[in-house]
């Protein structure tokens, strides 16, 4: 069965700093994998995604994730954040259907 | 245009009342879904319809009940309401690709109240 593990499930970083959300997953094959934010009170947002090929992929507002087979994870990243990035991340697993992490809460502190 | 859009936002009810949300996607693809989201944010598969068919039904109570008039409409009609329904329910859309579920483009939610 397929499933994803979010380790953390609240981060505070200051604005400014970098910041790597961990996300692992459990598939049977090459897995698609994205990352998704969920800002307070709105839906989930596709930040980025990996199908095959390049396994450093770049997402929207300065995101960027990387997909190692070997640790079969799949990590955010961003070299800067800023106060706006705060939400909810979710990482998820394509599959037969998406299944999702529990999710990491970002706190952004100014 | 909104890509992906249920209503209503909100429902406030009692408990033992039958209410519906309906979702609406104009995006072209053929498989939509219904997760429930729980007050501690995780997200939950409940049902995915592939061209009106029923292809996922997760462990869910029969109350809830889905509904595909066309590729394009996924309803959810939930009988008997109860106090642990309360929890926001997205709607979403995505295409299969390479027999895998691809990218899911999400409503912005129903915020269910069950009192």
């Amino acid at each position: 069965a397929q499933s994803v593990t979010q380790p953390d499930i609240h981060i505070t970083v200051s604005e400014g700093a970098s910041l790597e959300l961990r996300c692992n997953y459990s598939y049977g094959a090459t897995p698609y994998l994205f990352w998704y934010v969920q800002s307070p009170g709105q839906g989930l947002q596709l930040l980025l995604k990996y199908f095959s090929g390049d396994t450093l992929v770049q997402g929207i507002k300065g995101f960027e994730a990387e997909f190692k087979r070997s640790q079969s994870s799949f990590n955010l990243r961003k070299p800067s954040v800023h106060w706006s990035d705060a939400a909810e991340y979710f990482c998820a697993v394509g599959g037969g259907k998406s299944t999702f992490g529990d999710g990491t809460t970002l706190t952004v502190k100014p | 245009d909104t890509a992906v859009s249920q209503t209503p936002k909100y429902l406030v009810t009692q408990m033992g009342n039958d209410k519906s949300i309906k979702c609406e996607q104009n995006l072209g693809h053929d498989t939509m879904y219904w997760y429930k989201q729980d007050s501690k944010k995780f997200l939950k598969i409940m049902f995915s319809y592939n061209n009106k068919e029923l292809i996922i039904n997760e462990t869910v109570p029969n109350r809830f009940s889905p509904k595909s008039p066309d590729k394009a409409h996924l309803n959810l009609h939930i009988n008997s309401l109860e106090l642990g329904d309360s929890a926001v329910y997205f709607c979403a859309s995505s295409q299969r690709t390479g027999g895998q579920t691809g990218e899911l483009f999400f409503g912005e939610g129903s915020r269910l109240t069950v009192l």
